[in-house]
């Protein structure tokens, strides 16, 4: 069975300060698929990034940057000079085998002005 | 990345009627569909997994008479929430996929309200 913990539930932070949200996974198969989507508060999940289990470069995109950790079975997420419109809520999630979407419980991020 | 598209995006009914939201993808033919179910401040749950052309796979828990699913294209699935009670209100949400292993692409979402 898939498993995705999120521990935090919500952060709060200054705008201008870095956030990183954990991410740890438990799966059997050797083959699946992190996910990370954004939910701002109109509902709508927006993707942010894929990555599949064979490839352990970190990515950065602007100022989102990902962090795939095999070996503790992490893929953290760091969003790096917080904005107001960062406000949401963070979901990773897994497919393994069976191609069902495993949603850890989310991270409510709060970016105060 | 592709568009799904959800309908209503959010909907009242009365205690005891039924309500029916759809999904469609709109650039690409879904063999797969997704149904998943949020409850406030709660993570996404997979309601039911959807094939076209044939009967959907529920989730344990899930009412599959209260809970109808029906995906009789490529672009279109349809979940209806028959004789619906206040708990079965909550944000509903598709996603699609055009393929074994792709990516599945998500809805908008339909909040429902149930008085």
């Amino acid at each position: 069975a898939q498993k995705v913990t999120q521990a935090q539930t919500e952060i709060s932070v200054v705008e201008k300060e870095d956030v990183t949200l954990d991410c740890v996974y438990e799966t059997r198969d050797t083959t699946y698929y992190l996910f990370w989507y954004k939910q701002p508060p109109s509902g709508e999940l927006v993707f942010l990034i894929r990555r599949n289990s064979f490839d352990e470069q970190n990515e950065i995109s602007g100022r989102y940057s990902w962090n795939f950790q095999k070996s503790t079975s992490s893929f953290n997420f760091t969003i790096t000079a917080s904005q107001v419109v960062d406000s949401a809520v963070y979901f990773c999630a897994l497919k393994a085998a069976g191609n069902k979407l495993t949603f850890g419980g989310g991270t409510r991020v709060l970016v105060k002005p | 990345g592709a568009v799904v598209s959800q309908h209503p995006s959010w909907v009242i009914c009365k205690s005891g009627t039924s309500v029916k939201i759809e999904c469609r993808s709109l650039d690409f033919q879904a063999t797969t569909m997704f149904w998943y179910r949020q409850f406030p401040k709660q993570s996404l749950m997979l309601m039911a997994t959807s094939n076209e052309g044939s009967k959907a796979t529920y989730e344990q828990g899930v009412e599959k008479d209260k809970f109808l699913i029906n995906h009789a294209s490529l672009t279109l699935s349809t979940l209806t929430v028959t004789s619906a009670h206040p708990e079965d209100s909550s944000f509903y949400i598709c996603s699609a996929r055009d393929g074994q292993g792709a990516e599945a692409f998500f809805g908008q979402g339909t909040r429902l309200t149930v008085v």
